[in-house]
């Protein structure tokens, strides 16, 4: 099975733009990964930002944008807040099956 | 607005089996597929499988083969999720989600496996 992997943890500066990012043991991550990002904050239940590499929600802020980034998926956050802290997961998609990466803890310092 | 749904925590003993639903409003049920995701106290989330569309179709980790089964019920918009011969490691919070354009999950349950 693929191996989805993510920086383990990721610091910002209230307002700075950082970039996670989740790579494939597979190889280049590609649109046909179908790429998502999504966000986890103690106790709650995840939410879904990103779909499809790109496509945002109605209810994800602005400054979250999905890509790919040298054969990587990406998520950047730009202009950070204080309440994007959290954990971030990414998954794909590999012939029906998704796979999850183990996540990356982004803390807003 | 789409909605899931799902029951209340269960508290199992080693061998035996769950059953999580998961009640969905607001979308077009038999549309779009549904995934079943779990988490272990202070673990990441894991993928277990999914159903549909047209609840006809489900597609399991390999991890869970032939311990765990997923259905639907059309009548009602609601999602099943069953798995057998519980173990300590299945202790966990179990997620229902929707992918595509509805993008919802449920508020998680949980299960513990205790003797």
């Amino acid at each position: 099975q693929a191996v989805v992997t993510q920086e383990p943890s990721l610091t910002v500066s209230p307002g700075g733009t950082v970039t996670l990012t989740c790579v494939s043991s597979t190889g280049s991550v590609t649109s046909g990964h179908y790429p998502y990002w999504f966000q986890q904050k103690p106790g709650q239940a995840p939410r879904t930002l990103i779909y499809d590499t790109t496509i945002k929600h109605s209810w994800t802020p602005a400054r979250f944008s999905g890509s790919l980034l040298g054969g990587k998926a990406a998520l950047t956050l730009s202009a950070a807040q204080p309440e994007d802290e959290a954990e971030y997961y990414c998954s794909f998609s590999f012939s029906g099956s998704t796979v999850f990466g183990g996540g990356t803890k982004l803390t807003v310092l | 607005q789409a909605q899931l749904v799902q029951s209340g925590a269960e508290v199992k003993e080693p061998g035996a089996s769950v059953k999580v639903s998961c009640k969905t409003s607001g979308y077009a049920f038999t549309a779009y597929r549904l995934h079943w995701v779990r988490q272990a106290p202070g673990q990441g989330l894991e993928w277990m499988g999914r159903i549909g569309p047209n609840t006809d179709g489900t597609r399991y980790a390999q991890k869970f083969l032939g311990r765990v089964t997923m259905t639907g019920d059309t009548s009602s918009s609601t999602a099943y999720m069953q798995l057998n011969s519980l173990t300590s490691d299945d202790t966990a919070l179990y997620y229902c989600a929707t992918t595509g354009v509805i993008g919802a999950w449920g508020q998680g349950t949980l299960v513990i496996v205790s003797s």
